[in-house]
C-alpha cells in the first residue's frame, strides 16, 4: 500500500517570501500521480499542481512549483511571493496510474501541513 | 466552483440515527469518490463508484454504504451513528480513474 508523509505539521512564512512544504511518499509503482491540495477556512478542497511521475521536469502553476525527486521519493512544494491568501491547510497526494487496480483513480493524503502567511 | 455540489452542508443528529448525504457531480464525471476527514484520522478514502458500479473500497465501516444512481449522483448512508463519525465528508468526481478528481464543499456531519 501506498503512504504519504507530511513532516512538516506546521510552517509559516512573511508575506512576499517563499516557503518549502515537504513531503515524502512510499510506492513499489512506477506509474503514478502527485499532487498538491490547498484547504482554506472555507474547507473547499483546491487543487494547486499535479505532477506526472514519468515527467521528469519539475511542474509550475505561477507562483507555485514542485521539487519532484523519484528516486527518493521525494515532492516538496515551493510557494513564491506569498500572499495572505495562501493561508491554509496543504495536502500532498498520490494516485495510482495503473488502470484496473483496486487503487485505481483514489487519492492517498498527507497529514496536511498548516501554512500560516504574515504580513 | 468545482462542479460538485454536496448537500446538506452541515448535518446534526444524535447517536444511533442514520443520515444520507448526496452528492451530484460534476457534468460528465463517471466517477464518484467519497472521504471522510475527521482531526485524528485525516483525510481516508472510503469508496469509488464508477458509472454506477463499486470501483474500490477504502477504510469504509460495515455501517456505511453508498450508491450511485443511473443519473450518477451518489449517495452515502451512515446508520448506527456513533461520536466517533463526527467528521468532514467530502465528495469528488472524474471522468474516470486517469483525470483530476474534483471536490465538493464538504458536508460537516456532527454527532451529539
Amino acid at each position: 500500500a501506498q503512504t504519504v508523509t507530511q513532516s512538516q505539521p506546521e510552517m509559516s512564512v512573511q508575506e512576499a517570501e517563499t516557503v518549502t512544504l515537504s513531503c515524502t511518499y512510499d510506492t513499489s509503482e512506477s506509474d503514478y500521480y502527485l499532487f498538491w491540495y490547498k484547504q482554506p477556512p472555507s474547507r473547499q478542497m483546491i487543487l494547486v499542481i499535479r505532477q506526472e511521475a514519468y515527467k521528469q521536469q519539475n511542474a509550475t502553476e505561477n507562483r507555485f512549483s514542485v521539487n519532484f525527486q523519484k528516486a527518493a521519493k521525494s515532492f516538496s512544494l515551493k510557494i513564491s511571493d506569498s500572499q495572505l491568501g495562501d493561508a491554509a491547510m496543504y495536502f500532498c497526494a498520490y494516485r495510482s496510474a495503473h488502470a484496473g487496480g483496486t487503487s485505481y483513480g483514489k487519492l492517498t493524503f498527507g497529514q496536511g501541513t498548516i501554512l500560516t502567511v504574515h504580513p | 466552483d468545482s462542479g460538485v455540489t454536496q448537500t446538506p452542508k452541515h448535518l446534526i443528529t444524535a447517536t444511533g440515527q442514520r443520515v444520507t448525504l448526496r452528492c451530484s457531480p460534476r457534468s460528465g464525471d463517471l466517477s464518484v469518490y467519497w472521504y471522510q476527514q475527521s482531526l485524528d484520522q485525516g483525510l481516508q478514502f472510503l469508496i469509488q463508484y464508477y458509472n454506477g458500479e463499486e470501483r474500490a473500497k477504502g477504510n469504509i465501516l460495515e455501517r456505511f454504504s453508498a450508491q450511485q444512481f443511473p443519473d450518477l449522483h451518489s449517495e452515502l448512508n451512515l446508520s448506527s451513528l456513533e461520536l466517533g463519525d463526527s467528521a468532514l465528508y467530502f465528495c469528488a468526481s472524474s471522468e474516470g480513474g486517469a483525470t483530476e478528481a474534483f471536490f465538493g464543499q464538504g458536508t460537516r456531519l456532527t454527532v451529539v
